[in-house]
This record gives structure tokens, sequence and C-alpha cells, in this order.
């Protein structure tokens, strides 16, 4: 099944905890990209990499940390969970070059207490 | 930066009646507009894109229509029905930036019976 996966789909945890965050995709994209999806349903771009090397990274506090071991997945590490942490992030792929539709995977809703 | 600006942020229609969803941007450059629908619970999921060499695309009872020199582009839904109830994303992106989609923020719209 072609799609773009993430793990854990639910994730609760304590303010001061590291976690982590997986995503997979098998479409043979070459870019991906972690977008956080805050309680007013807001979505922002974090990250975004290409083949392997990050291309866009907005302003996002250095306790996130985007690792893409290679091109079919990029995982997202948060160190020192805070309260505002609490969001959906959701994973996105797309081919690379211009612009082009990005497939977003299910979905972490990420709690932190 | 790009900002895109949405409204309304809530919608709601009869079924059969039709809803428009207005979109604004910033960038002149950017020249592709997404909108994404993302029901209750589930991952945003592209319905239909529109690139800044047209003016209006049409797929069934969606159509999206861009006016580059007001910056501005609109979601039309025409015999809603209430499975077309969810949350309306539209975005906007250029070439050259790395895919980088900046979204609106959003609009809940709900069809009732």
């Amino acid at each position: 099944d072609t799609a773009v996966s993430q793990t854990p789909k639910y994730l609760v945890t304590q303010m001061g905890n590291d976690k982590s965050i997986k995503c997979e995709q098998n479409l043979g994209h070459d870019t991906m990209y972690w977008y956080k999806q805050d309680s007013k349903k807001f979505l922002k771009i974090m990250f975004s990499y290409n083949n392997k090397e990050l291309i866009i990274n907005e302003t996002v506090p250095n306790r996130f940390s985007p690792k893409s071991p290679d091109k079919a997945h990029l995982n997202l590490h948060i160190n020192s969970l805070e309260l505002g942490d609490s969001a959906v992030y959701f994973c996105a792929s797309s081919p690379s070059g211009t612009t082009y539709e990005q497939y977003f995977g299910p979905g972490t809703r990420l709690t932190v207490t | 930066g790009e900002n895109v600006e949405q409204h309304p942020s809530t919608l709601s229609v009869q079924e059969g009646d039709s809803a428009v969803i207005k979109c604004t941007y910033s960038d002149s450059a950017s020249n592709y507009f997404p909108w994404y629908k993302q029901e209750l619970g589930k991952r945003p999921q592209l319905i239909i894109d529109i690139r800044s060499n047209v003016g209006e695309k049409k797929d069934q009872r969606i159509a999206v229509t861009l006016n580059k020199t007001a910056k501005h582009f609109s979601l039309h839904i025409t015999e809603t029905q209430p499975e077309d109830s969810a949350v309306y994303f539209c975005a906007a992106s250029r070439t050259g930036g790395g895919n980088k989609l900046t979204f609106g923020t959003g609009t809940q719209l709900k069809v009732e019976l």
C-alpha cells in the first residue's frame, strides 16, 4: 500500500522528556516535510529535506531536530518537551523540482502534560 | 515571506447550495495554489490546485479561480453535500522556494441537511 506513514499515532508524555516521531514514504519522492498543526488547526511548515539534505528550516526551537537517514525516511526528535509543543505533527512528501502536490501522513498527536 | 489570508473562518450552508472560500496572498512570485481538505481527525488531502498560467480550473463540483493582479484565489463548491463538511485550507508556493507551502488559516465548512 503506497503511502506516507507515521509512528506513533498518539504520543502522551511529560514535560522535560525527549521523544521521536518517525515518518516513511514509499512513493519514491525526493522531498519530505514536517508540519505542525496547533489547536486552532493552523498548519505551519517546520522543516523540509530533499535527498537527505535540509532545505527548509523555519523558525523552530533548536529542541526540534529532524534527521533523514535516506530519502524515504524523515524523523523528528524533540528534546526537553514543553506544554506548547502539544500539537498534531504531520509528515508529508512530494517529488522534487518545482511545485507539486504534497502527500500527508496520518499525523501524530503529541500531548505534553 | 509569503502571507496567505483566508476567509471566512467558518461557513455554514444548506445541502445543495454553493460555498465559496477566498484567499489572498502577498508574494507576487507565488505561482502554485493548492486547496486541501481535512476531515475531522484525518490528514489534509489535495482536492484541486491551480498554477499561475491559468485563471480557472474545474473538477466536477469543485472549481478554483485565480486573479494574479489582485493576488487572490477562490474555491467554489457547487451542489454541496454533507460529506463536503470539513476544514478547507488554501496554500501558496513558488518555484525555487523548495516547494514550501504557506497555508491559510482554514475554513470550517458545515453542510446542513
